[in-house]
């Protein structure tokens, strides 16, 4: 069964780094997302990214996160320079013509 | 704004039948998923309700009622590998059909 995959599964940073989180979405899928969810809350949308261009993002979606689909088929997160509140669970998530999400297993980002 | 209210937290046994409600105060509204979600794992789609009715997909049904902005999601012949958090989520048609996600419910089922 086609996946979403991620990597790194965990990343430590000290605060003010800046971080590349990867994914790679399943390869016909034309719709792609950034999720996040700090430990025991809700997944919460970061942006969506359709076309090569974002669609919509969201107000945690601030000047130090970018979004780049750099060679068709790699869908990056960049955080510029990060802070302790940037510490979660992110996820990647990538859609087809259907209605439903296909996830990937997450990067736990954890920032010191 | 944007809401949704699901409980908490709900228990059952091994081989029961359980109902996850969801109501949600949005606007444009697209439809109405359900993703289960195990400890560390990653949210997995059950389900997706655009019109009003039950959609069922093995031992999980899920319900909506756009008039209402109310859905369920049933769950049957529960078996421990269910115990998860279970998370409606609304899609906008808005932002090419993005999430917003409930707090989740967290089902622990017990033998």
């Amino acid at each position: 069964e086609p996946e979403v995959t991620q990597t790194p599964s965990h990343q430590v940073t000290q605060m003010g780094q800046e971080v590349i989180l990867r994914c790679v979405p399943i390869s016909n899928h034309l719709y792609f997302y950034w999720y996040r969810q700090i430990l025991g809350q809700k997944v919460e949308f970061l942006v969506s990214f359709y076309n090569n261009e974002i669609s919509e993002k969201s107000e945690i979606f601030d000047d130090q996160f970018s979004v780049e689909r750099p060679d068709g088929s790699n869908f990056t997160l960049k955080i510029r320079s990060t802070k302790l509140e940037d510490s979660a669970m992110y996820f990647c998530a990538s859609r087809g013509q259907g209605n439903g999400y296909t996830f990937g297993s997450g990067t736990r980002l954890t920032v010191v | 704004g944007q809401s949704l209210e699901q409980p908490s937290e709900v228990t059952a046994v091994e081989g029961a039948i359980v109902q996850i409600n969801c109501t949600y105060q949005t606007s444009g509204f697209y439809g109405l998923s359900w993703y289960q979600q195990h400890d560390g794992g990653a949210p997995t789609f059950l389900s997706y309700n655009a019109l009003d009715g039950l959609e069922e997909t093995g031992r999980f049904s899920s319900f909506l009622s756009r008039s209402d902005s109310y859905g369920y999601l049933l769950l049957q012949e529960l078996q421990m590998k269910d115990s998860a958090s279970y998370f409606c989520a609304v899609a906008f048609s808005g932002g090419y059909n993005k999430l917003i996600f409930g707090a989740g419910t967290r089902l622990a089922v017990h033998p």
